[in-house]
């Protein structure tokens, strides 16, 4: 049963464009959200999170927003960069800590120069 | 500062076989976790720990072993491995439970034959 879903494996997206990842969850105890971007043959880095509490946060070209009523949240990425092409794990837990992080399979975003 | 470090990055194994995937941390982060991910799949948590001494099971710990004798050191233990745990591995910290913000290292690429 997958708690946190993303639906799309992949994306292609032309540069200077805006890249939208989405990702929705069914668990409602979730109270924080995280995006992970990973290149290959590297670990996942830390993106982006918002609380439950918030709709919306934005670093720089990235915003997360949260529609808790539809249980999901989606990344945008604006303008997006060929060097944004990588894998994207949205990721959630309840409260209580990270090791009940609960991640998404994933989606693959390719940007064209 | 190197971060979170994994060795060996790649290896295989022979069905039965018993290996230690080696992960060392030096941000003086107390909580450090070891996750697989499988082909197509998201990260599931196999063990964590919260301190020196001080380890739990995650999602899927059985045919895996852990120990932390040191706050940089979380060693993961395959015994007799199989073919299902052919799988990536990686080796996260953070600074605390609460955080869910990991600093995952490189990975460790592990096939069973």
């Amino acid at each position: 049963d997958q708690q946190v879903k993303q639906n799309s494996p992949s994306l292609s997206v032309q540069e200077g464009r805006i890249s939208i990842l989405n990702c929705d969850y069914t668990n409602s105890m979730f109270d924080y959200f995280l995006w992970y971007k990973k290149y290959p043959a590297e670990g996942p880095t830390f993106l982006i999170s918002i609380s439950s509490i918030k709709d919306k946060n934005e670093d720089g070209r990235f915003t997360v927003f949260l529609n808790k009523s539809a249980k999901h949240l989606s990344l945008h990425i604006v303008p997006s960069q060929p060097g944004d092409s990588a894998v994207y794990f949205c990721a959630a837990s309840p409260q209580g800590g990270s090791e009940k992080l609960v991640f998404g399979k994933g989606t693959k975003l390719t940007v064209n120069p | 500062n190197a971060g979170v470090t994994q060795t060996p990055k790649f290896r295989i194994l022979k069905i039965g076989q018993s290996m230690t995937l080696q992960c060392a941390q030096d941000m003086n982060h107390n909580y450090m976790y070891w996750y697989r991910q499988d082909p197509g799949m998201g990260l599931k948590l196999i063990y964590y720990s919260v301190g020196a001494g001080i380890t739990d099971k995650g999602e899927v710990p059985n045919g895996y072993n852990v120990s932390r004798s040191t706050t940089e050191d979380f060693p993961l233990r395959l015994e007799l491995a199989a073919p299902s745990q052919t799988s990536v591995y990686f080796c996260a910290s953070s600074y605390s439970m609460g955080s869910r913000e990991l600093f995952f290292g490189e990975g460790s690429r592990l096939t069973v034959l």
